[in-house]
């Protein structure tokens, strides 16, 4: 059981908007610790897609982007594209734990 | 930036492995390097992490007593040595590059492509 909750599963066409939401608790997220986004394709690298809640790294593109309020994040992909299938994972920081922790992660299909 | 790991594969209950991770494309005793592990059908884990001068180690519980995680800043290289592995320790393991201005703010900005360890009579 992953320490930050997840969807197993969202999907949308071509063109459209998506959003995957992370839930914490006032350990984590709610404690005000960063939420960061991952990209993992199977069998690849995870490739970071957000850092300190909302920001993008170079490379990225602006059809991501993210929001945190209290103890959730949530990540938004719009103009979907093909491509975009993938999983998406949250990670932040609980200080109960002191540990770096995860979303079980969510995929992403594009229909 | 690349990172690659190696040493995985399929070691018997009670078993011991050691993975490494090769990193080229920066200076790698400036950072923290992690662990992080996934089991099949489930979310990331942490695993272990170690500070550039490998002054600061932290372990996560579940694996705390039986691995070691250290570096070689010559070879610039990491390692996770496993012991008494179990079934529940497979999984795909990946070493990370941690960034950030404290543990608030940590996070991965590069990731190696992972090495399976498979825990099986």
């Amino acid at each position: 059981q992953s320490v930050l909750t997840q969807p197993p599963s969202v999907s949308g066409a071509p063109g459209q908007r998506v959003t995957i939401s992370c839930t914490g608790s006032s350990s984590n997220i709610g404690a005000g610790n960063d939420v960061h986004w991952y990209q993992h394709l199977p069998g690849t690298a995870p490739k970071l897609l957000i850092y300190g809640d909302t920001n993008r790294p170079s490379g990225v593109p602006d059809r991501f982007s993210a929001s945190k309020s209290d103890t959730s994040a949530s990540l938004a992909i719009t103009g979907l594209q093909a491509e975009d299938e993938a999983d998406y994972f949250c990670q932040s920081y609980d200080t109960t734990l002191t540990a770096l922790v995860f979303g079980g992660g969510t995929k992403l299909t594009v229909l | 930036v690349q990172l690659v790991e190696s040493g995985g594969g399929l070691v018997n209950p009670g078993g011991s492995l050691r993975l490494s991770c090769a990193v080229s494309g920066f200076t790698f005793s400036n950072y923290v390097m992690t662990w992080v592990r996934q089991a099949p059908g489930k979310g990331m884990e942490w695993v272990s992490s170690i500070s550039g001068s490998s002054t600061y180690i932290s372990y996560a519980d579940s694996l705390k007593g039986r691995c070691t995680i250290s570096r070689d800043n010559a070879k610039n290289s990491l390692y996770l040595q496993m012991n008494s592995l179990r079934a529940e320790d497979a999984a795909v393991y990946y070493c990370a590059r941690l960034i950030g201005g404290g543990f608030s703010q940590y996070y991965f900005d590069f990731w190696g492509q992972g090495t399976l360890v498979t825990v099986s009579s």
